[in-house]
């Protein structure tokens, strides 16, 4: 079954440095996204992408957080001064063009910031 | 502001009994609902959806009831099975193509006693 494959699994990073979390979506899938889960809260959209450039984006994702899918396979998130509190599970997804909206998840990325 | 609410953080449920999990929300624009389950360290998986036309969905052991004059969706499981034990989100859709987010409630921790 095709799935969304997230690199890489754990983060560490000092406070202030930059970090990019790397996916690659499902191939034929057109819609992308990043959602992040703070330990204990819930999921909270950050961002959505579609025909390369954004659609959507959340309070969260302010000028901090930059998207880019460069080469038609990967899709980024860069944080570009990582704060403590962005430590969090960064999930990636995508979807097709079905009528359900249901999105693959990839695994997640866990990001500490210290 | 917490757009869809789930009031309880576990629930705790004999195998082969039913297990229901509840859902409020409050924006009038959702137009889709769907339910995810979340393993630790895992993503969340997509289980099942439902349009905010119909009241009533149903796949295999898993059946979803929308009633929109209430703003109250639940996941029925039946019966229930130790390998459901998970996190269960309630999330909520709107906007189309691009512009489709999903919104996720905070998740109810689902515990199945062999």
């Amino acid at each position: 079954e095709p799935e969304v494959t997230q690199t890489p699994s754990h983060q560490v990073t000092q406070m202030g440095q930059e970090v990019i979390l790397r996916c690659v979506p499902i191939s034929n899938h057109l819609y992308f996204y990043w959602y992040r889960q703070i330990l204990g809260q819930k999921v909270e959209f950050l961002v959505s992408f579609y025909n390369n450039e954004i659609s959507e984006k959340s309070e969260i994702f302010d000028d901090q957080f930059s998207v880019e899918r460069p080469d038609g396979s990967n899709f980024t998130l860069k944080i570009r001064s990582t704060k403590l509190e962005d430590s969090a599970m960064y999930f990636c997804a995508s979807r097709g063009d079905t009528a359900n909206y249901g999105y693959t998840f990839g695994s997640g990325t866990r990001l500490t910031v210290v | 502001d917490q757009q869809v609410k789930q009031n309880s953080p576990s629930l705790s449920v004999q195998e082969g009994r039913i297990s229901i999990l509840n859902c409020d929300y409050t924006n009038s624009m959702f137009d889709y609902f769907l339910w995810y389950k979340k393993y630790p360290a895992e993503g969340p998986t997509f289980l099942i959806s439902i349009s905010s036309i119909k009241d009533k969905n149903e796949d295999g052991r898993f059946t979803v009831f929308l009633n929109k004059s209430a703003k109250h969706l639940s996941l029925h499981i039946v019966p229930s099975q130790p390998g459901d034990s998970a996190v269960y989100f309630c999330a909520a859709s709107e906007g189309s193509g691009g512009y489709q987010k999903v919104t996720f409630g905070t998740g109810t921790k689902l515990q199945v006693i062999p």
